[in-house]
Order: structure tokens, then C-alpha cells, then sequence
């Protein structure tokens, strides 16, 4: 069974840019997280999305956008890429939006804004 | 503001020893704990849990022991071996929430 696939796995943008990150939950998982992860911190949770609606959000600007699809994938949206929005990226997957739920995360997908 | 702490970034431990890591946490409405484990070029991967009805949960060579008063938990590997040499972050949450709170991890290296 394929777990949570994201793409791109590397990506290079410059400041101003915009990029969009893209996830597959695990196959029956309805929930999509979004975190992100700065180099030495802890993933920061950045949105939560179940039945194609938000079902939380945290503490980013407005320029992070994202949405889910009827097929439970979801897309990640950064406008205004700033040279602190570098890090790794990470979709993790879950049956239903508990918190109790154990999330299976990607890979991530590594942003560099130069 | 930090709300999950893990104040040692790195800890070496001789293979077959025990290895501790620990994890502190501020709010006390977090009700249900995580460890996940990372390694380079992976995404984090569940270890094990707590609920903050129980003081002790085991899993095969993995136990977290939590510390409601003193808000507090840990993760006990017995024996560690070299294969366990990862990024580990500590997590929580509330019931009812939709989010993890992590830490900002312990890099564990099990020397053969």
C-alpha cells in the first residue's frame, strides 16, 4: 500500500514567488494535515482538512492557502514566498480529524526561497 | 510560545544500554501524548502513545511514562539498538483538537 505521497520533493523559488505543494493520503483517509518544519524546530501545524473543508488552521499568515479534493488529495498554497518560508513541508494523512488519531506523514517536500 | 519542550537536542547511549529522552510540556489541557521518529529523508513516523489516563505505556522495547503533576514525559528504549539512531519529537494534543504540538526533537545516536 502506497503511504502519503508528496510532490515536488525539492523545489527552488525566489522571493515574490508563489508554490504550490501537492499530497495523496494514504488510501481511506478522509483527514489531510499540512505542517512545517524549520531546520532544528519541531513540524508546526498549519492546516487540518477533512471532507474538502478546514477544519483548523494555525498560526501562519494569510498568504498560506490550501484545499482538498473529492479524492482526498490536497494542495498547499505560499504566495509572497519569503526567505523565512524555506523548510520542509510535510502532509501527514489520518482516518478521521481527532486529535487522537495517529497522523502518517510524507516525505515533505523541501522549499528553498532565495 | 513553546508549548512542547525537549531541552537535550542530542544524546549518545553505548548499544544494548537504555536510552531516556525526555519531553516537557506548559498546557495543561494536552490530555494525549505522541513520540514520532525521524529519520533524514523520511517523514515522521509513529512510535508510540499516552493517553494522560494512564502513567505508563509499553510497546515492545519502547515505554513512555508520563508525569501529569510535574508535566512531564518520557521515552525509555531498552536495549537501544544502532538501528534506533534517529530524530525523535515528542508531541501533544487535546482531545477534540485537530493538531499535534511537537517538540523540537532529540537526536539519538546508538553507538555498536
Amino acid at each position: 500500500d502506497a503511504g502519503v505521497t508528496q510532490s515536488p520533493t525539492h523545489l527552488i523559488k525566489t522571493r515574490g514567488q508563489h508554490v504550490t505543494l501537492r499530497c495523496s493520503p494514504i488510501s481511506g483517509h478522509k483527514s489531510v494535515s499540512w505542517y512545517q518544519q524549520v531546520l532544528g524546530q519541531g513540524p508546526q501545524f498549519i492546516f487540518q482538512y477533512y471532507e474538502k473543508e478546514e477544519r483548523g488552521r494555525g498560526n501562519f499568515p494569510d498568504r498560506f492557502s490550501a484545499r482538498q479534493f473529492p479524492n482526498y488529495s490536497s494542495e498547499l498554497n505560499v504566495n509572497a514566498l519569503l526567505l523565512g518560508d524555506s523548510a520542509l513541508y510535510l502532509c501527514a494523512s489520518s482516518l478521521d480529524p481527532s486529535g487522537a488519531n495517529v497522523l502518517t506523514f510524507g516525505a515533505g517536500s523541501r522549499l528553498t526561497v532565495l | 510560545d513553546q508549548q512542547v519542550k525537549q531541552n537535550s537536542p542530542s544524546l549518545s547511549v553505548q548499544e544494548g544500554r537504555i536510552s531516556i529522552l525526555n519531553c516537557d510540556y506548559t498546557n495543561s489541557m494536552f490530555d494525549y501524548f505522541l513520540w514520532y521518529k525521524k529519520y533524514p529523508a523520511e517523514g515522521p513516523t509513529f512510535l508510540i502513545s499516552i493517553s494522560s489516563i494512564k502513567d505508563k505505556n509499553e510497546d515492545g522495547r519502547f515505554t513512555v511514562f508520563l508525569n501529569k503533576s510535574a508535566k512531564h514525559l518520557s521515552l525509555h528504549i531498552v536495549p537501544s539498538q544502532p538501528g534506533d539512531s534517529a530524530v525523535y519529537f515528542c508531541a501533544a494534543s487535546t482531545t477534540g483538537a485537530n493538531n499535534l504540538f511537537f517538540g523540537t526533537g532529540t537526536r539519538l545516536t546508538v553507538i555498536p
